[in-house]
């Protein structure tokens, strides 16, 4: 089975730039989330969906960041306009969810580093 | 809010020894999860093993075991029979029973494995 698939895995660009990640879920799966890596902050949540709703962008760090996810397949984490301290590694996992509580374990795709220069 | 701490930025093990990682967290919640992830160098974000609250058997898969201790807040993970391939950072990880899922990470644990 595929796993959660992110592009680009690589992304280099200037400051100003607009920055466009991309992710597609595992299949069947209803919850989906942005988690960031940074030395200095190690792993954090971005956002998360479930069932193609935001219910939590608490940790989206500024207006220069949005997410969306127009159907269950495919999710987007935009940065416009990058700065150079958003260069990070942009993690998305995918999980299901039945009900309160039984969440399945989250499956992580293999992140985009970006760097901006 | 939840909190995970893991005190060793660094360990190292001798092949086909045992190295216990650190973990501790804090939570006013009586029901939630605790994860092990590792990620070597190819950055993947790997499950090692998880543990639900409300068990009080320690979770194991095959080398890996965990150490939960409930009360103590702790959740040490054990690896046995040490590979070079288990070289990576592990990050212990809190999941709330109750809010939808979102994993709250520890610093990470640098393990070097010495051949």
């Amino acid at each position: 089975d595929a796993g959660v698939i992110q592009s680009p895995r690589h992304e280099v660009t200037e400051m100003g730039q607009e920055v466009t990640l991309r992710c597609k879920p595992i299949s069947g799966h209803n919850s989906l989330f942005w988690y960031r890596q940074t030395m200095m902050r190690g792993l954090e949540l971005l956002i998360y969906f479930n069932n193609n709703v935001p219910i939590d962008d608490s940790g989206m760090p500024e207006d220069r960041f949005s997410a969306k996810m127009p159907n269950a397949s495919f999710s987007t984490l935009k940065i416009q306009p990058s700065e150079p301290r958003d260069s990070a590694v942009y993690f998305c996992a995918s999980s299901f969810s039945r009900d309160r509580g039984r969440n399945q374990p989250q499956h992580f795709g293999d992140g985009t580093r970006l760097s901006i220069l | 809010a939840q909190t995970v701490t893991q005190s060793q930025p660094e360990m190292s093990v001798q092949e086909a020894e045992t190295v216990t990682l650190s973990c501790t967290y804090d939570t006013s919640e009586s029901d939630y999860y605790l994860f092990w992830y590792k990620q070597p160098p190819s950055r993947q974000m790997i499950l090692v093993i998880r543990q639900e609250a409300y068990k009080q058997q320690n979770a194991t898969e095959n080398r890996f075991s965990v150490n939960f201790q409930k009360a103590a807040k702790s959740f040490s993970l054990k690896i046995s029979d040490s590979q070079l391939g288990d070289a990576a950072m592990y990050f212990c990880a809190y999941r709330s029973y109750n809010q939808g899922g979102k994993l709250i990470f520890g610093q990470g644990t640098e393990l070097s494995v010495k051949p």
